[in-house]
């Protein structure tokens, strides 16, 4: 079984269309993370959830907007796709984002989404 | 969380060992060192963590200097799978995230 799972894989779409990514993990994990990797390679959060809270957004266009039904599943839904969102899209999970127990905050991540605006 | 320099690109014969060396020279006394991995077009990968002493898994193995200013990550026999970027990354514990900050990482290529 796959622990964190990304769907679909592979997304290609126009400008302006709106797509959604779900994740989901099967590790009982209470934290969920959404990533960019842009074409450059830089690896940067987007968003985290804490049992289905938000606890970090970093600076990203409110058409991003990520659903999180429960603890298990952390969804990125996008609005008015641009080119520039074109990139790889990973999703993780750890057991908790805070603690002094330096386990608790090893990030399992999924396979990712490459994502294709054209 | 502090800073951590890597070395752009590493090579490393087949069978050998390889050495990942990292510096944090700011690291503060609650963060922790993390080294993850990233193979080709596929997701990072945890490798292993430290706080003040050296650590060692099945991965590998992670010396921590006494005055934690810098870390080496030794991955003791190198195979052509480990090719990938490794990234060293200081993480605060004890605080309300535990977002991870991605720097550029070493690219490691092993070669036969």
């Amino acid at each position: 079984d796959t622990a964190v799972s990304q769907t679909p894989k592979y997304l290609v779409t126009q400008m302006g269309n709106d797509k959604s990514i779900k994740c989901e993990q099967n590790l009982g994990h209470d934290t969920m993370y959404w990533y960019k990797q842009d074409s450059k390679k830089f690896l940067k959060i987007m968003f985290s959830y804490n049992n289905k809270e938000l606890i970090i957004n970093e600076t990203v266009p409110n058409r991003f907007s990520p659903k999180s039904p429960d603890k298990a599943h952390l969804n990125l839904h996008i609005n008015s796709l641009e080119l520039g969102d074109s990139a790889v899209y990973f999703c993780a999970s750890s057991p908790r984002s805070s603690g002094r127990d330096g386990a608790k905050n090893i990030q399992y991540f999924g396979a990712g989404t490459r994502l294709s605006v054209l | 969380d502090a800073k951590t320099t890597q070395p752009p690109s590493m090579d490393c014969a087949e069978g050998r060992a390889a050495n990942l060396p990292c510096n944090h020279s700011t690291i503060s006394g609650n963060e922790y060192v993390y080294w993850y991995r990233q193979i080709h077009s596929q997701g990072p990968q945890y490798i292993i963590h430290g706080l003040k002493n050296n650590e060692t898994n099945e991965m590998a193995s992670l010396i921590i200097t006494e005055d934690r200013k810098s870390s080496t990550l030794i991955l003791p026999h190198a195979t052509l799978r480990d090719t990938a970027v490794y990234y060293c990354i200081a993480l605060l514990y004890g605080g309300s995230q535990g977002n991870l900050i991605f720097g550029k990482g070493t690219k490691l290529s092993v070669k036969p």
